[in-house]
């Protein structure tokens, strides 16, 4: 079983539309959770960080995090063609300081 | 947030020959930076942890001896990939956290570095 699991896509949802992404890990224990958007041909972005259990909301994204699950995902409202990108959910394992990454979901936003 | 950067962002060079990557914490001092590679399509694979003032701990099946690693002081680490061949070509991104505190640290990200090798 992968570290950090997530769906490796396409998404397409229209402009305007919700896009839902999802992650699942692996370590019961882990303490933080990061997603990061990654345009073709650049380095990650940081969006949002979440550390405990609900939901967490900076402008048009909102991560949930349910550790019970061990699932933590990222809304997007009203979703613009510039979030076109792929989307790496990341997770720190406990007591520790390195970061592993999901495969990453290719979202696109269709005019 | 914390700025990372690196150079050079991109490089082309003759199969055989060394090239060193440089990476830079900015505003802020980093004990540890990270190293990854990603080749295209494909997710972020960390090479290499980077530590201020000892060895860095390396992935298993990343050849320490190709690719050397040195922390030379809190803002700065760099990767120099030896006598590199075409296989080597890839994006290689350095981050570090921007905190002391292990386990929920942000990471920051340099631009990358894209390497061609011919």
């Amino acid at each position: 079983q992968k570290e950090v699991e997530q769906n490796s896509g396409p998404l397409s949802v229209p402009e305007g539309a919700i896009a839902s992404l999802n992650c699942t890990y692996s370590d019961r224990v882990s303490q933080s959770f990061f997603w990061y958007r990654q345009y073709s041909g650049k380095s990650p972005e940081l969006i949002m960080s979440i550390y405990s259990n609900g939901d967490k909301e900076d402008g048009r994204f909102t991560a949930q995090l349910n550790k019970a699950s061990q699932y933590v995902s990222l809304l997007i409202r009203d979703s613009q063609p510039s979030d076109s990108a792929t989307y790496l959910c990341a997770v720190i394992p406990y007591n520790n300081n390195d970061m592993r990454f999901g495969a990453g979901t290719r979202l696109t936003v269709k005019p | 947030g914390a700025v990372v950067s690196q150079h050079p962002s991109w490089v082309i060079c003759k199969s055989g020959t060394s090239v060193k990557i440089e990476c830079r914490s900015l505003d802020f001092q980093a004990t540890t930076m990270f190293w990854y590679r990603q080749f295209p399509k494909q997710s972020l694979m960390l090479m290499a942890t980077s530590n201020e003032g000892s060895k860095a701990t390396y992935e298993q099946g990343v050849e320490k001896d190709k690719f050397l690693i040195n922390h030379a002081s809190l803002t700065l680490s760099t990767l120099t990939v030896t006598s590199a061949h075409p296989e080597d070509s890839s994006f290689y991104i350095c981050s570090a956290p921007s905190g002391r505190r292990s386990g929920t640290d942000t990471q920051y990200f340099g631009p990358g570095t894209r390497l061609t090798v011919l």
